[in-house]
């Protein structure tokens, strides 16, 4: 069965630090991957989304990449956090949508940021 | 792009009524509507969904009703349960290529009393 495991699972960081959360896929090949953000424990915000290994589409300009160096992992960065990046982090997988595919996203267990 | 309104914002319910939950989507194109239900501090999890050649699906007390025309589905909860309190999101699939880019509302946070 697929599995997902997303680390860490909290993080507090000062500002100006660097970022890295890091979220591997098990059990299946070529996923897409994705990573939300969701401020204030509402609103799913997508962050960015990839197809495959190095093709990484970013949704909205802000102070965060992501890198896709093998097929089932996926990482999001920062060079200098803001106390603006402070949230709940998702990272989640689907099956390229295909034939009868559904398109359901299965997500990690989150990683919560706090910037200080 | 596409954009996902949902609302309330926040649903009170007495156990045993029923709740709605209502979104709109902006592109046509959209075919798949899913919902997911997020406990707190858990991950968010798909409870029920629909393609657009189905105007409505049911799984025991949840239902969801798509109307393509008005570009607006719904979530039904009926005899709601305690354990039926968290954040529902709905969402909406944007075809781009090979990928299936999930764009969601801003979630309903219900409330079932006891």
């Amino acid at each position: 069965s697929q599995t997902i495991h997303q680390w860490p699972a909290t993080l507090v960081q000062p500002v100006g630090s660097p970022l890295s959360l890091e979220c591997t896929v098990e059990g299946t090949s070529n996923p897409n991957l994705y990573w939300y953000r969701q401020a204030a424990g509402r609103g799913l915000q997508l962050l960015f989304y990839s197809v495959g290994i190095g093709q990484i589409s970013s949704e909205v300009p802000q102070n965060l990449s992501a890198s896709r160096p093998q097929d089932r992992q996926f990482i999001l960065s920062s060079k200098k956090l803001l106390l603006s990046d402070s949230g709940f982090y998702l990272c989640a997988w689907s099956v390229p949508l295909t034939g009868e595919a559904t398109g359901e996203l299965f997500f990690g267990e989150g990683s919560r940021l706090t910037v200080l | 792009g596409e954009n996902v309104e949902q609302h309330p914002s926040t649903l009170s319910v007495q156990e045993g009524d029923s709740a709605v939950i209502k979104c709109t989507y902006s592109d046509s194109a959209s075919n798949y509507f899913p919902w997911y239900k997020q406990e707190l501090g858990k991950r968010p999890q798909l409870i029920i969904d629909i393609r657009s050649n189905v105007g409505e699906k049911k799984d025991q007390r949840i239902a969801v009703t798509l109307n393509k025309t008005a570009k607006h589905f719904s979530l039904h909860i009926t005899e709601t349960q305690p354990e039926d309190s968290a954040v529902y999101f709905c969402a909406a699939i944007v075809y781009g290529g090979a990928t299936n880019k999930l764009i969601f509302g801003t979630g309903t946070l219900l409330a079932v009393q006891p």
